[in-house]
């Protein structure tokens, strides 16, 4: 089965720029998280959806970013204007829904740099 | 202070040698933790996972875990080269949000 599919998997645009990242969970998973990696910061999560619909939003750092999920199978997660700052790894993962606990499955990242 | 502390390395072993990594945390709500490994320019992938307090072996990994101190540890056995990677601790109160540690950057030199 594939696993969770990202792209573009590198972007490098100018500050001021609009930035689309898309994220393809693995069928069948009911929650999709978003997440950015930077070196100061660490892993960090942005946004978390359940069934399509966004449950928790307080990780995105400021109205420039928003996040959409219009189906189970596809996400967008939106940087604009883009600002150098942005520049990181950001991760999409996905996970279902059992009586235990957690596990997420990650996708191989998107590369971004402001410049 | 961040709820989950972890030394971010790196840490250099001679291969065989064994690895041990911990993070400490404050919430006491977490009863869910875990230990995601994260190659080179890949995503993190779950390597164990533990319920509450105690310890949980996986071939030449375990993971610990005391909650009376609020301290997990990982220990790898035997370690290889292959073993090289960022390890990540998580763990969670409740199903969702995991809260992860910022990882160790751990390298196995032959």
């Amino acid at each position: 089965d594939a696993g969770v599919i990202q792209s573009p998997r590198h972007e490098v645009t100018e500050m001021g720029q609009e930035v689309t990242l898309r994220c393809k969970p693995i069928s069948g998973h009911d929650y999709l998280f978003w997440y950015r990696q930077t070196m100061m910061r660490g892993l960090e999560l942005l946004i978390y959806f359940n069934n399509n619909v966004p449950i928790d939003d307080s990780g995105m750092p400021e109205d420039r970013f928003s996040a959409k999920m219009p189906n189970a199978s596809f996400s967008t997660l939106k940087i604009q204007p883009s600002e150098p700052r942005d520049s990181a790894v950001y991760f999409c993962a996905s996970s279902r829904a059992t009586e235990s606990y957690n596990e997420q499955f990650f996708g191989p990242g998107t590369r971004l740099t402001v410049l | 202070q961040k709820e989950v502390e972890q030394d971010p390395g790196p840490l250099s072993v001679p291969e065989g040698a064994i690895v041990s990594l911990n993070c400490t945390y404050s919430n006491s709500a977490f009863q869910y933790f875990m230990w995601y490994r994260q190659y080179s320019r890949k995503g993190p992938e779950l390597l164990m996972y533990t319920y509450s307090s105690g310890n949980k072996e996986d071939g030449r990994f375990t993971a610990q875990v005391d909650k009376s101190s609020k301290y997990i540890s990982l220990f790898i056995r035997d370690s290889q080269p292959s073993d090289s990677a960022t390890y990540l601790c998580a763990m969670t109160d409740s199903w969702g949000k995991l809260q992860f540690g910022a990882g160790t950057q751990v390298v196995v030199t032959p």
